[in-house]
């Protein structure tokens, strides 16, 4: 069965970098383009950022651009978020979810998130 | 405010016929297709309508969805009490180059 297990949520202060990941089974993890989407305490969600099953096409939020980098490595299944120069406003829990297909946008399984808390 | 506008909130009583609406523009909506989402309270979304209107396996045919121009609909008939959640619309956005979400709808079972 798919199983998207998200890690590396904490506390961090503005200004600072974290990396988030989401260890991916169940599927040809090779095949498949992956997407980040957020969703800050009470609020609803956000999409955040894509990658192709190759890690050749990346979109992301505008929101994000330019602070966030969307890497995989497909010898091991995993799927990470590099958040640099975080604000308060990043504060949310990140989950992973995988595309349908090659790139649909249909987010057919999600990972339980991670939460990220930007505060001094 | 979301790129994608839907109610904040919408309520029936068990056996009822609920609409949820999502409002956009042609660079979304109007060239793109919808999805649904489907949150429960603590929990992850889960994928309720592809594609405007088709039913991931698994999904009831209580829910459905339909789009006409720059707008989209989501319908759940017969409601049950397991459909109270938080409803989410999403498209691709062409001039945003990437995918946007409605701001959600809290479903009250009453």
């Amino acid at each position: 069965q798919v199983q998207l297990v998200e890690s590396g949520g904490g506390v961090v202060q503005p200004g600072r970098s974290l990396r988030v990941s989401c260890a991916a089974s169940g599927f040809t993890f090779s095949s498949y383009g992956m997407h980040w989407v957020r969703q800050a305490p009470g609020k609803g969600l956000e999409w955040v950022a894509f990658i192709s099953y190759d890690g050749s096409n990346k979109y992301y939020a505008d929101s994000v651009k330019g602070r966030f980098t969307v890497s995989r490595d497909n010898s091991e299944n995993t799927v990470y978020l590099q958040m640099n120069s975080l604000r308060a406003e990043d504060t949310a829990v990140y989950y992973c979810a995988k595309d349908q297909t090659v790139i649909t946008g249909d987010l057919d399984y999600w990972g339980q998130g991670t939460l990220v808390t930007v505060s001094s | 405010q979301s790129v994608l506008t839907q109610p904040p909130s919408a309520s029936g009583t068990p056996g009822q016929r609920v609409t949820i609406s999502c409002s956009g523009s042609s660079s979304n909506i109007g060239t793109n297709t919808v999805n649904w989402y489907q949150q429960l309270p603590g929990t992850a979304p889960k994928l309720l309508i592809q594609s405007d209107n088709r039913r991931p396996s698994g999904v009831p045919n209580r829910f459905s969805g339909s789009k006409s121009g720059t707008s989209a609909s989501l319908a759940i008939s017969g409601l049950q009490s397991e459909d109270e959640a938080d409803y989410y619309c999403a498209a691709w956005d062409d001039s945003l180059n990437g995918w946007v979400f409605g701001g959600g709808t809290k479903l009250t079972v009453l």
